[in-house]
């Protein structure tokens, strides 16, 4: 089946420090979108992404639709204490009735 | 306004209980879902309502029965219900996927549900 591939499992950065996640698959998606979840609440969207190659900024975010269709990244530059949770991207597949699949999501801890 | 609202926000309950789950949306949505997650997992999709018609199950066990009475309500039904289904239940919406429609699913706050 469809999977994507999110590691390391954790990341320990430096507060002011810029960070990048990846998420990977062997298969082709036509929406990626990366959400953050802080514990006990829903995951929050943070960016969508529609187009291969696609670049979107949401303020110290940066996401990028890979040009393969089968990837995507996520930059969060100069943390902060608040970028803590877990962050999960998710993809979508061509297809109505087709089901968002997401990855098994990066737990980013932020040392003041 | 992107806001799905859920209730209870904690709930507790007994093996024997019936209990209610509820989910609202005012975004104009037509699609609605039910998923189920594990501490330090991605939610794992249970159900999908579009046009307020059931259009996936993702083979639920039978305890777990949704509802959808209107455009903007969604309700999760519980019954005889096991310590392994304790989770944080967490409903979404979006716009049907149809046409230049986009994808991106709003997720409620959850429920944490605790089966005794």
């Amino acid at each position: 089946g469809q999977q994507l591939n999110q590691s390391p499992q954790s990341m320990f950065i430096q507060e002011g420090e810029d960070v990048s996640m990846n998420c990977t698959s062997s298969s082709i998606f036509n929406t990626w979108l990366w959400y953050k979840q802080d514990p006990g609440e829903g995951p929050v969207l943070l960016i969508a992404l529609y187009k291969a190659g696609e670049l979107t900024s949401n303020g110290r975010l940066t996401a990028q639709f890979g040009i393969t269709r089968k990837d995507s990244f996520l930059n969060i530059s100069a943390s902060i204490p608040s970028d803590v949770g877990i962050y999960f991207c998710a993809a979508h597949p061509t297809g109505a009735n087709s089901k968002l699949t997401f990855g098994k999501g990066i737990t980013l801890s932020v040392r003041p | 306004d992107t806001e799905v609202t859920q209730t209870p926000k904690h709930l507790v309950m007994g093996m024997t209980n019936k209990k209610s789950l509820k989910c609202e949306q005012h975004m104009g949505h037509r699609a609605m879902y039910w998923y189920k997650q594990k501490a330090k997992k991605p939610p794992e999709l249970m159900f999908v309502y579009s046009y307020e018609k059931l259009s996936i199950n993702e083979s639920v066990p039978s305890r777990f029965s949704p509802e959808c009475p209107n455009s903007s309500l969604l309700n999760l039904h519980l019954h005889a219900l096991q310590p392994e289904d304790s989770a944080l239940y967490l409903c979404a919406s979006s716009q049907p996927q149809t046409g230049e429609t986009t994808y991106e699913q709003y997720f409620g706050p959850g429920t944490r549900l605790t089966v005794t």
